[in-house]
């Protein structure tokens, strides 16, 4: 049969704007959560990560914001560049317990950033 | 440049073959995880290892399995091979055995089986 490929959701955005990718993960156990960031014919990279009882987090240019309420995930990109342009990805871990999580994640299906000059 | 070697990048093979994907990880990264991501599936994870033992597992079939090797390279191989395990295979390591040490990707190898 024909193989059905995921439509990934896709975001426009001008050099220099502000970029809002969002991501519903799944399971409410999840206690720790990574955005990365895929250009093409690359493999993902680490952008920021998140603890569960954390709701916001900066780095440099990217903040993450956890809602775990509605378990909804988000990452913020500040004058957004053309080089941002990548597909980005969240991903959720549930801890296993004992203090150790081993490296068990879960991947959004991801949103594509096209940043236009 | 992440650190993280995988060969081949790319592969085509026949439906029912059996192929060994390899990884070599980062200087002094004890942690190595095999991804698929597939355009149907998208990321899966796979499996982790860490200094040579299995530590977590996910989605991976029964034809699949891994191993670690006191050199700290990783091995993943695919038997009984189907169309539908057409993907790019993404190996990553990171120094610590716990999900929140950064982990460091490869640029992965491309499995065509045709």
């Amino acid at each position: 049969g024909e193989s059905v490929g995921l439509h990934l959701p896709t975001l426009s955005v001008q050099e220099g704007d502000n970029s809002i990718i969002n991501c519903a993960y799944s399971n409410s156990a999840s206690d720790y959560f990574i955005w990365y960031k895929q250009e093409s014919g690359k493999g993902p990279q680490f952008i920021i990560d998140i603890r569960s009882n954390m709701d916001k987090r900066q780095g440099q240019r990217v903040t993450v914001l956890l809602n775990k309420t509605v378990k909804h995930l988000s990452l913020q990109i500040a004058a957004t560049q053309p080089g941002d342009s990548a597909v980005y990805f969240c991903a959720e871990n549930i801890g296993v317990g004992g203090g150790t999580s081993y490296g068990k994640l879960t991947f959004g299906q991801g949103t594509i950033l096209t940043v236009h000059p | 440049d992440s650190g993280v070697t995988q060969t081949p990048k790319h592969l085509i093979t026949a439906t029912g073959q059996r192929v060994t994907l390899r990884c070599s990880p980062r200087s002094g990264d004890l942690s190595v995880y095999w991804y698929q991501q597939s355009l149907d599936q998208g990321l899966q994870f796979l499996i982790q290892y860490y200094n040579g033992e299995e530590r977590a597992k996910g989605n991976i079939l029964e034809r699949f399995s891994a191993q670690q090797f006191p050199d700290l390279h990783s091995e993943l191989n695919l038997s009984s091979l189907e169309l539908g395990d057409s993907a790019l295979y993404f190996c990553a390591s990171s120094l610590g055995q716990g999900v929140s040490t950064e982990a460091f990707f490869g640029q992965g190898t491309r499995l065509t089986v045709v």
